[in-house]
């Protein structure tokens, strides 16, 4: 139980493109949604929390207009990259969590591998 | 300012020896913490939590010690095997926010 997908596993965009990806709790309802992101060789950092039906909230020094998340779903939440840069390549890691589970234990997807040319 | 910290980049461990990850943290207002085993280019796989009412959670041969006065957590791996060899990161949340997590620790396995 508790598994958590993403799609794209990977991609490779141009600059200037938007990416989006998807993050879907398999078999349970994700309530709460988080996004990290992991950079070569460094821990996953935060980027922000999505909560179905509500406006996500952003980490200091995310750029909420540039990481658009929507939580659509109990099982479906989005992160679109727009307006994409060399700098934004990166190891994109969603989680879930369920009151139906610990609430405070998160399950992660595999991760989308984002790289910008 | 890194408030959750793993200090030891790798550790080497012989088969069927005991593994002890530790990891230290500052804010105080912490009050869950997680163990994640990670493989590259994957997403952390959950191992084992504990929240800090507690000072000992116990699955398998993963044990987890929390010491809330020295804001020091440790994860003890008995026996260890092969298939243990992976990125261990240690993470820590205020209720159900979101983790903040350490820079993991590279644990091998000698046969």
């Amino acid at each position: 139980g508790a598994v958590v997908s993403q799609h794209p596993s990977w991609v490779i965009c141009k600059s200037g493109t938007s990416v989006k990806i998807e993050c879907r709790s398999l078999d349970f309802q994700a309530t709460t949604m988080f996004w990290y992101r992991q950079f070569p060789k460094q821990s996953l950092m935060l980027m922000a929390t999505s909560n179905e039906g509500s406006k996500a909230t952003y980490e200091q020094g995310v750029e909420k207009d540039k990481f658009l998340i929507n939580h659509a779903s109990l099982t479906l939440s989005t992160l679109t990259v727009t307006s994409a840069h060399p700098e934004d390549s990166s190891f994109y890691i969603c989680s879930a969590s369920s009151p139906g589970l610990a609430s405070y234990e998160q399950y992660f997807g595999p991760g989308t591998r984002l790289t910008v040319t | 300012d890194q408030q959750v910290k793993q200090n030891s980049p790798s550790l080497s461990v012989q088969e069927g020896r005991i593994s002890i990850l530790n990891c230290d943290y500052t804010n105080s207002m912490f009050d869950y913490f997680l163990w994640y085993k990670k493989y590259p280019a994957e997403g952390p796989t959950f191992l084992i939590s504990i929240s800090s009412i507690k000072d000992k959670n116990e699955d398998g041969r993963f044990t987890v010690f929390l010491n809330k006065s020295a804001k020091h957590l440790s994860l003890h791996i008995v026996p260890s095997q092969p298939g243990d060899s992976a990125v261990y990161f240690c993470a820590a949340s205020v209720g159900a926010d979101g983790l903040t997590f350490g820079k993991g620790t590279h644990l091998i396995i000698q046969p």
